[in-house]
């Protein structure tokens, strides 16, 4: 039983250029989820997927992301023209529909550094 | 809105001190759950308790307890007899009932276990 999965680990990106971030959650999640975690800081909540409909996206998802979860399995998320603010951890989750959906198991995160 | 606060930043002990990490909410809903995260170094957060808000009762694993108190909106984490792997970062969260997708995580506290 594998957990939740993420590719890559670290990105280096210079300013202005585009990166995308894979998640694979436990199978049978119905329930994927991103976050931010920036340093010295607790994750913050960008978005949710219940199977592919994405459900709900936090005010910090600018225009420049984009997450997608097109088969209802893994998600990606995509920041186009990367600034230097965007430098941080992009941790995703998972969960299951039904009775533990209150327990979210995380992924090991993308480290992030827009330089 | 909801908040969480973790007010020590950081914490060090000395190996088999007790210490206690302090989380304090503030929720206007009356219907929650509350969480404590273990980040270590490696980065991957690893869930260790969930409590609803119903239930008050103080739970005891191992050399860990909690300890959730209603009345002050705390829910404070204890390790006895600490160690030096127990050195991490700790997030306390909340998540309501009425919305099943963010958890709200504190700033967390640093913890590290001196031999």
């Amino acid at each position: 039983d594998t957990g939740v999965s993420q590719d890559p680990r670290h990105k280096i990106t210079k300013r202005g250029q585009n990166v995308t971030f894979r998640c694979d959650p436990i199978s049978e999640h119905n329930r994927l989820y991103w976050y931010r975690q920036t340093l010295g800081q607790g994750p913050e909540f960008l978005t949710y997927f219940q199977n592919e409909a994405q459900l709900e996206k936090s005010r910090l998802l600018s225009d420049r992301f984009s997450a997608e979860r097109p088969k209802g399995s893994f998600s990606t998320l995509e920041i186009q023209r990367t600034e230097q603010g965007d430098s941080a951890m992009y941790l995703c989750a998972s969960s299951p529909a039904e009775r533990e959906i209150y327990e979210q198991y995380f992924g090991p995160g993308t480290r992030l550094t827009v330089t | 809105a909801q908040k969480v606060t973790q007010a020590q930043t950081e914490i060090s002990v000395v190996e088999k001190e007790d210490v206690t990490l302090d989380c304090v909410y503030e929720t206007r809903d009356t219907t929650y759950y509350l969480f404590w995260y273990k980040q270590p170094p490696s980065g991957e957060l690893v869930f260790l308790i969930r409590r609803n808000s119903f239930d008050e009762q103080n739970e005891i694993s191992g050399r860990y307890s909690w300890n959730f108190q209603k009345s002050t909106s705390s829910f404070n984490f204890t390790i006895t007899a600490s160690q030096v792997v127990d050195s991490a970062v700790y997030f306390c969260a909340l998540t309501l009932y009425s919305s099943a997708s963010k958890i709200i995580f504190g700033s967390g506290t640093r913890l590290s276990i001196r031999p």
